[in-house]
C-alpha cells in the first residue's frame, strides 16, 4: 500500500498566523484527502484534492480558511489559515489505496 | 448519505476477556467498510475491511469482524485482549469516494 510522508509532525502556532502542512504520497494517486480530527474526537473530512482542479470542500468548511493546494498526483498541502485556539488539532491527509491509508498526522495547537 | 454508528464511547474488558466493538451502519448502497486502530499519539492504522467478498473479515493483531447485512452490522471482534490492544477504535463507511468515520470506540484493558 502507498506510503504516506507528512510533516511538520507537530507545531505551535500563534493566533492569527497560518500553518501549512505537506503529504507527499510514494505513488501516484487520483484522489487525496485531508481530514481534521479535534481533541478527543473521531475524523471529520475537511476536503477532497484533485490534481489539476479546485479542492472539494464539506460543509462547514471553506477555502479561505482550509487553502489546498494539489500540483501533482504526489503532493498536496493544506494551510490552515488566521489560527485561532480553535483549529488546536491533529489534521491528517490520506489517499485511497486498496483500503484508505493515513499520514502520521500534524497535532496543531494555537496559543 | 453513508454513515456508521459506533454503540459505546468507551469499552472496558478484562485481559483475556472476549473484545466486541459494535458498528452499525446506514447505506443504500452494497457498502465498503473498515475498522482503524488508533494508538495514542499516533495516525491510524488499518485492521481490516470489508469489500463485498467474505462476509468474515481476519483482520491483523487477531482482530476480525463480520458483516450481517440483515442486521445493518459490522461488529468487531477479538477472542482474548491483550494489554497491547488499548486505543481508540474507528469503524468508517466509505461515501461515493470519501471515508466517513464513526465516533470512536476508547477501548480499556484491565489486567
Amino acid at each position: 500500500s502507498a506510503v504516506i510522508s507528512q510533516k511538520p509532525s507537530r507545531d505551535i502556532c500563534q493566533r492569527g498566523t497560518s500553518l501549512t502542512i505537506q503529504c507527499q504520497v510514494d505513488s501516484q494517486v487520483t484522489m487525496m484527502f485531508w481530514y481534521r480530527q479535534q481533541p478527543g474526537q473521531s475524523l471529520t473530512l475537511i476536503a477532497t484534492a484533485n490534481q489539476g482542479s479546485e479542492a472539494t470542500y464539506e460543509s462547514g468548511f471553506v477555502i479561505d480558511k482550509f487553502p489546498i493546494s494539489r500540483p501533482n498526483l504526489t503532493f498536496s498541502t493544506l494551510t490552515v489559515s488566521n489560527m485561532s485556539p480553535e483549529d488546536s488539532s491533529i489534521y491528517l491527509c490520506s489517499v485511497e489505496d486498496r483500503g484508505y491509508t493515513f499520514g502520521s498526522g500534524t497535532r496543531l495547537t494555537v496559543v | 448519505a453513508q454513515s456508521v454508528t459506533q454503540l459505546g464511547s468507551h469499552v472496558s474488558v478484562s485481559e483475556g476477556a472476549l473484545v466486541l466493538l459494535r458498528c452499525n451502519y446506514s447505506s443504500s448502497v452494497p457498502p465498503y467498510l473498515f475498522w482503524y486502530v488508533q494508538y495514542p499519539n499516533q495516525g491510524l492504522q488499518l485492521l481490516l475491511k470489508y469489500t463485498s467478498a467474505a462476509t468474515l473479515v481476519k483482520g491483523i493483531n487477531g482482530f476480525e469482524a463480520e458483516f450481517k447485512k440483515s442486521e445493518t452490522s459490522f461488529h468487531l471482534t477479538k477472542p482474548s485482549a491483550h494489554m497491547s490492544d488499548a486505543a481508540e477504535y474507528f469503524c468508517a463507511v466509505t461515501s461515493s469516494y470519501k471515508l466517513i468515520f464513526g465516533s470512536g470506540t476508547r477501548l480499556l484493558v484491565r489486567p
